[in-house]
């Protein structure tokens, strides 16, 4: 079975643009994470959703992070504007219900 | 508000030692803990978990303790080898239908040879 799928790997942003992130669940999951890592702060929940309903957005991200799932194996992630304060590691991770969460590789940002 | 704190922040340890890591969590409400190991360039990957009905937790060369009282979890590494350089984060969940898990920093090891 293919694990979870983030694209791209890398990104490269100018302050002020829009970046979207992609993310292919582990198939027939039902829950669907997102995680900003950083070396600071460590891992955050960006957003979290149950056969695509959101069920947190992980408060303080509101502002400019918007992630939506489109579908049961798909979801993106969208931030706008960028900032170089979002420069980081974005991780999606799926699971069962009460099953263990499977990460992805994650996108490394970086916002110059 | 950290929940769910770890230490050593770094450990160093040789080959062939035991390294130990140390979480902590504050919400009582907690009880299933999974621990997850991560490399450069990779997401975490599922290590070892523990459920708060058992108070120890074996898989190869790695256990963890539970002491539910204290609200203490330690994960040891028997016999460490170098491809056990990685950073290690504990979690903690709550019972019921949420699937969020809360982490810790996390501790980086480095085993040398």
């Amino acid at each position: 079975d293919a694990g979870v799928t983030q694209t791209p790997r890398h990104e490269v942003a100018e302050k002020g643009q829009t970046i979207i992130l992609k993310c292919e669940p582990v198939s027939g999951h039902n829950d669907l994470f997102w995680y900003r890592q950083t070396k600071i702060q460590g891992l955050e929940l960006l957003s979290y959703f149950r056969s695509k309903s959101l069920m947190e957005d992980g408060g303080a991200f509101k502002d400019r992070f918007k992630a939506e799932m489109l579908n049961s194996s798909f979801s993106t992630l969208k931030i706008q504007p960028t900032e170089p304060k979002d420069s980081a590691v974005y991780l999606c991770a799926s699971s069962l219900v009460g099953y263990e969460q499977y990460f992805g590789p994650g996108t490394r940002l970086t916002v110059l | 508000q950290q929940q769910v704190r770890q230490s050593p922040q770094s450990l160093t340890v040789w080959e062939g030692e035991t390294a130990i890591l140390n979480c902590s969590y504050e919400d009582s409400t907690f009880n299933y803990f999974p621990w997850y190991q991560q490399f450069p360039g990779e997401g975490p990957a599922l290590l070892i978990s523990i459920r708060s009905v058992s108070d120890k937790k074996e898989d190869g060369r790695f256990t963890i303790f539970f002491n539910k009282r204290e609200k203490k979890l330690s994960l040891h590494i028997t016999d460490s080898q170098p491809g056990d350089s990685a950073t290690y984060f504990c979690a903690a969940r709550t019972g019921g239908l949420s699937g969020k898990l809360t982490f810790g920093e996390g501790t980086q090891v480095t085993v040398i040879s």
